[in-house]
């Protein structure tokens, strides 16, 4: 089935650590996009990809990097967590043929 | 760049009753406007949306409005259910080669029995 794809689902780490958010579309979409989220609160976007080895910084400052070698795959990484960090990662691709943006589920990340 | 602002930031109904959340933009250049909703725990889902060259668009109990003379957009939800309870997301981007969607700070709306 056509989706998107998050792992880890649930992270806690320490501070320091690096860390890698996977992400993985299988609905043939070129765009993709990072967005932080607090539960039920504004979602600000962090980074996005318009195809292969694009990649633009959001409209969100922040600490994490991501790359784009394949088309399906989307992962961002923190070098090193801090608590800061803690909060719902939430990706998303969107087509071009349709404006619609599909979520993935999110990865929780607590940062001790 | 796009800027949307989203009201109010919370809602409270009597099941059966409408609820209207409205949003303006500042890019007249945009035009694609989706609402998605959010259920706790769970991943934003588009639920509507219209494009510029349409005034209004219903599906059930759900209806979307645009005025592109003065830059807003509402959502309409008619005869609500407890399980229209969640955050309401808009959003607004330009076609063309900007896919950024650039999202309102979302409204909590509970559905009281």
């Amino acid at each position: 089935e056509a989706d998107i794809y998050q792992t880890p689902r649930y992270l806690v780490i320490g501070t320091g650590k690096k860390i890698t958010l996977e992400c993985s579309q299988t609905m043939g979409h070129d765009k993709m996009y990072w967005y932080q989220q607090d539960p039920g609160m504004e979602l600000h976007l962090i980074h996005y990809s318009y195809g292969v080895n694009s990649t633009e910084k959001g409209d969100l400052s922040s600490e994490s990097t991501v790359s784009r070698i394949r088309t399906e795959h989307f992962p961002l990484t923190l070098e090193s967590a801090r608590p800061s960090h803690t909060s719902q990662y939430l990706c998303a691709s969107r087509g071009t043929q349709h404006n619609e943006q599909f979520f993935g589920p999110g990865t929780r990340l607590t940062v001790l | 760049g796009e800027n949307v602002e989203q009201h109010p930031s919370t809602l409270s109904v009597q099941e059966g009753d409408s609820a209207v959340i409205k949003c303006t933009y500042s890019d007249s250049a945009s035009n694609y406007f989706p609402w998605y909703k959010q259920e706790l725990g769970k991943r934003p889902q588009l639920i509507i949306d219209i494009r510029s060259n349409v005034g209004e668009k219903k599906d059930q109990r759900i209806a979307v409005t645009l005025n592109k003379t003065a830059k807003h957009f509402s959502l309409h939800i008619t005869e609500t259910q407890p399980e229209d309870s969640a955050v309401y997301f808009c959003a607004a981007s330009q076609g063309g080669s900007n896919y950024k969607l650039t999202f309102g700070k979302g409204t909590l709306l509970t559905v009281n029995p």
